[in-house]
């Protein structure tokens, strides 16, 4: 099946650094991967749409400049978290969508931020 | 926007009994995915449906499309304790624009299973 990896999983960090999460598709290669956040017993937040050699796409209330996402190749997308306050703690998901189409989705582990 | 009410929000159920939860929607949608997620974890992918009427079984699990596309249902026989966790469904559309690709997410369903 198709595997999403993700990096680091955990990430402890002071308040105004900024932290760089990847998310890779690693059997497939994804045109389209999305960034998620997650809080405790709650369903996904849908942050933003990444799209291979362009622009993200960013929801509304998402601050761009606050998460910046780079999707470089068709492997590989980071979201970078800068100058991270404790209220950006949170749980970060990505996913990743197959260059075959459909709408079918597959995730990373996720990435578990806590700012101190 | 696009909502789907997933119920029930939770369940308890003893060892070995069948369970059922489903997502409704006013919109229409093209793809219907099964998700179950485990403390900490990302979600796994348990069941694609693509077609209206479509009826898709994974083991122990079964899903359907429904045929006006504003829902789907999910089954579980036979449940075990590993089944915990929480399942989430999500609905896609093909549609153009800034909606494309994009999944809409339930509230989720809490699954506890008592041996």
């Amino acid at each position: 099946g198709a595997v999403v990896s993700q990096h680091p999983s955990r990430v402890i960090c002071k308040s105004g650094t900024s932290v760089k999460i990847e998310c890779r598709s690693l059997d497939f290669q994804a045109t389209t991967m999305f960034w998620y956040r997650q809080f405790p017993k709650k369903s996904l937040m849908l942050m933003a749409t990444s799209n291979e050699g362009s622009k993200a796409t960013y929801e509304q209330g998402v601050e761009k400049d606050k998460f910046l996402i780079n999707h470089a190749s068709l492997t590989l997308s980071t979201l970078t978290v800068t100058s991270a306050h404790p209220e950006d703690s949170s749980f970060y998901i990505c996913s990743a969508r197959s260059s075959g189409g459909a709408n079918t989705q597959y995730f990373g582990p996720g990435t578990r931020l806590t700012v101190l | 926007g696009q909502q789907l009410n997933q119920s029930p929000q939770s369940m308890f159920i003893q060892e070995g009994e069948d369970v059922s939860m489903n997502c409704t929607s006013s919109s229409i949608f093209n793809t219907w995915l099964w998700y179950k997620q485990d403390p900490g974890e990302g979600p796994v992918l348990l069941i694609a449906l693509y077609k209206a009427g479509e009826l898709t079984s994974n083991g122990r699990l079964t899903a359907q499309f429904g045929i006006t596309r504003k829902d789907s249902f999910l089954n579980i026989s036979a449940s075990i304790p590993s089944d915990v966790g929480i399942y989430f469904c999500a609905g896609g559309t093909n549609a153009g624009g800034t909606s494309y690709g994009k999944l809409t997410f339930g509230q989720g369903t809490i699954l506890t299973v008592h041996p």
